[in-house]
């Protein structure tokens, strides 16, 4: 089966503060894709990172970072001095290698960041 | 605006109505994709088109439920007889899958259509 589980249902920072958003998934397949998604107020899904199973580099880009581990199952993401604009739904997602390439979303976790 | 359009924006309706939804995708993808997305829970997989072909359809598709994408471009969602249940956002993504693409297919989602069943 596959899963994705975001345990964190909803997490309040503070301006400038950290904060890292977990992800666990379950597949049976030796190979797929990480997604993670971000949702605004406006409802529109924004795509923020693909990462497929056989790179397991952490990546950066500007105040974001993915850190994938295989070992654990988890496709974590940190965002680094978080500011207001940042405050959205975040869904992590499970893309199998079949033909469909459809996604299986986390149930999301909502990110409040306080002035 | 070169991004998925879907219309209305919103849409409530009396229980037992029939409604239809509008997904128009970036011109030159030929996949198209239907996910609902109920409160508090991530989008879940309805059915995809590749061009005009209806290629998978999830169990959570009821008979109440129809998708067209008749020339491979648009795409309708219709819900017949609807249920306080259908309250979601549906939501329509597209990508463009092809030789040479694999492992791309970035889906690029619409603002969704939130449907309210009275």
């Amino acid at each position: 089966a596959q899963k994705v589980t975001q345990a964190q249902t909803e997490i309040s920072v503070v301006e400038k503060e950290d904060v890292t958003l977990d992800c666990v998934y379950e597949t049976r397949d030796t190979t797929y894709y990480l997604f993670w998604y971000k949702q605004p107020p406006s409802g529109e899904l924004v795509f923020l990172i693909r990462r497929n199973s056989f790179d397991e580099q952490n990546e950066i880009s500007g105040r974001y970072s993915w850190n994938f581990q295989k070992s654990t199952s988890s496709f974590n993401f940190t965002i680094t001095a978080s500011q207001v604009v940042d405050s959205a739904v975040y869904f992590c997602a499970l893309r199998r290698m079949d033909s469909s390439y459809k996604l299986i979303f986390g149930s999301g976790t909502r990110l409040l960041v306080r002035p | 605006d070169t991004g998925v359009s879907q219309d209305p924006r919103h849409k409530i309706t009396k229980r037992g109505q029939n409604v239809t939804f509008r997904c128009d995708p970036i011109s030159e993808h030929n996949r198209l994709y239907w996910y609902r997305q109920t409160l508090g829970q991530g989008p879940e997989f309805l059915t995809y088109f590749q061009n005009e072909a209806q290629l998978e359809k999830s169990r959570l598709l009821s008979d109440r439920f129809s998708a067209e994408r008749p020339k491979g471009s648009f795409s309708t969602l219709e819900i017949q007889r609807t249920e306080q249940g259908d309250s979601a956002m549906y939501l329509c993504a597209s990508s463009l899958v092809g030789i040479g693409l694999a492992g791309y297919n970035e889906q690029f989602f619409g603002p969704g259509t939130r449907l309210t069943v009275l």
